[in-house]
């Protein structure tokens, strides 16, 4: 059974400040690493994926990945408000097909 | 560029009864996968449709079925339907068997109710 482990949170941080979210994987043989962002009664939305390790910046966000440690993080930096929402780790393998398997998501508050 | 679209929306069954969703994916995407959402939960795979055959199935029991046609458009059936089954359905879709097939584009959803 793949696994992919979330703090279900809520974090709540102020905003300007950098909001650190984590996630673990079970599966040593993943490829893929994706960060969707889904707000409340909306569906799941990608913001990032990496494929190799190290760091990966994209505006304010900026994913790192860790396979050795299987270990997969997202940094937002100056948050906002908006980015009030949960988000969601995914990773896939090739099994016949690359699925990516979700956790649960990690709620994110960012507060005036 | 219409992206991903589905329907219903919303709607509302008893338990028993069989519902059909129904997903178009984004222009120029091939690939369409289905999944379930239940409250505070993650999604979870229930099936990949590519070149109108199922590819891959999560853990889900054979009640599920989906098609996929030659527009790539797809459906998801549910049969015998139970309280359990009272989730968000999510339609993805995603272009070739390549490691970006993670690169999902979610529609809407179809917001299941079972009674």
């Amino acid at each position: 059974q793949k696994e992919v482990e979330q703090n279900s949170g809520p974090l709540s941080v102020p905003e300007g400040a950098i909001a650190s979210l984590n996630c673990t994987y079970s599966d040593r043989g993943s490829q893929s690493f994706f960060w969707y962002r889904q707000y409340s009664g909306k569906s799941p939305e990608l913001i990032m994926s990496i494929y190799s390790n190290g760091d990966k910046e994209d505006g304010r966000f900026t994913a790192q990945l860790n396979k050795a440690s299987q270990y997969v993080s997202l940094l937002i930096r100056d948050s906002q408000p908006s980015d009030s929402a949960t988000y969601l780790c995914a990773v896939s393998f090739y099994g016949g097909s690359y699925i990516p398997t979700f956790g649960r998501g990690t709620s994110l508050i960012v507060h005036p | 560029d219409a992206g991903v679209t589905q329907s219903p929306t919303h709607l509302i069954k008893t338990r028993g009864q069989q519902v059909t969703l129904r997903c178009s994916p984004k222009s120029g995407h091939d690939t369409v996968s289905w999944y379930q959402q239940a409250l505070g939960q993650g999604p979870q795979f229930i099936f990949q449709y590519y070149e109108e055959e199922e590819r891959q199935r999560g853990n889900f029991p054979d009640r599920f079925s989906g098609h996929q046609f030659p527009n790539y458009s797809s459906e998801l059936n549910v049969n015998a339907l139970l309280l359990g089954d009272s989730a968000l359905y999510l339609c993805a879709s995603s272009l070739g068997q390549g490691a970006n097939t993670g690169e999902l584009f979610f529609g809407e959803g179809s917001r299941l109710t079972v009674l």
